[in-house]
């Protein structure tokens, strides 16, 4: 299967703490990006980091990628109620425009 | 509000209706996707259209019909699903399509119960 899988599915922490999520795939890439999804609503994309890339920040977001492990990390530091979602991992193909999507990690930040 | 609408939020319909599922976006873009999200499953791509011309059908059943008229519409007609078929289904568009690194616009999905 061609499908990423995500760990921990889900999270539970306090506000102020950091939360870290694991993707990891099996094929060649060209990219990995994250997206968040708010209960029952569509996704919204966090940030891309390409497979020549090591390390990427935004705000308070920082995605690693090992191409060599075939796994990427996604830490969103001082955590707030209103980052409480499903994250997902999808990765690009080396060809072509299709995404592949992992399970999600469920994500809830306590106030 | 990413830009992509879709239309009903919410149906339920029985397993000999037919209905369709209308999506649109604002933001100008080439490439429109049609997604199922299951329960507990990962997203799976159903139909991708570019400039409208259908350029993947991830082998989904003919009990699911999409259809592009023009770059800013694509709609899913649905006839003779079945219980299963209940799932969220989302609608993205991106610039052109040409590669994975254009990013999705997703829009807020239709809750479908198939009864």
């Amino acid at each position: 299967s061609q499908q990423g899988e995500e760990d921990p599915q889900a999270l539970s922490i306090q506000e102020g703490e950091n939360a870290t999520m694991n993707c990891s795939y099996k094929t060649s890439i060209n990219n990995l990006q994250w997206y968040r999804q708010n209960s029952g609503r569509g996704l919204v994309h966090l940030i891309l980091i390409r497979s020549n890339e090591r390390e990427k920040h935004s705000g308070r977001l920082r995605v690693t990628l090992d191409t060599s492990k075939k796994s990427s990390s996604l830490l969103i530091t001082a955590s707030r109620a209103a980052d409480t979602a499903s994250y997902f991992c999808a990765f690009g193909m080396e060809y072509g425009n299709k995404l592949v999507f992992g399970a999600g990690t469920i994500l809830r930040v306590k106030s | 509000e990413t830009g992509v609408t879709q239309t009903p939020r919410h149906l339920v319909m029985g397993m000999t209706n037919k209905k369709s599922l209308k999506c649109e976006q604002h933001l100008g873009h080439n490439a429109m996707y049609w997604y199922k999200q299951s329960a507990k499953k990962p997203l799976e791509l159903m139909f991708v259209y570019n400039f409208k011309e259908q350029t993947e059908n991830n082998s989904v059943p003919s009990r699911f019909s999409p259809e592009c008229p023009n770059s800013s519409h694509l709609f899913l007609h649905l006839h003779t699903l079945q219980p299963e078929d209940s799932a969220l289904y989302l609608c993205a568009s991106s610039q052109d399509g040409a590669s994975s690194t254009d990013t999705q616009y997703f829009g807020p999905g239709t809750r479908l119960t198939v009864l």
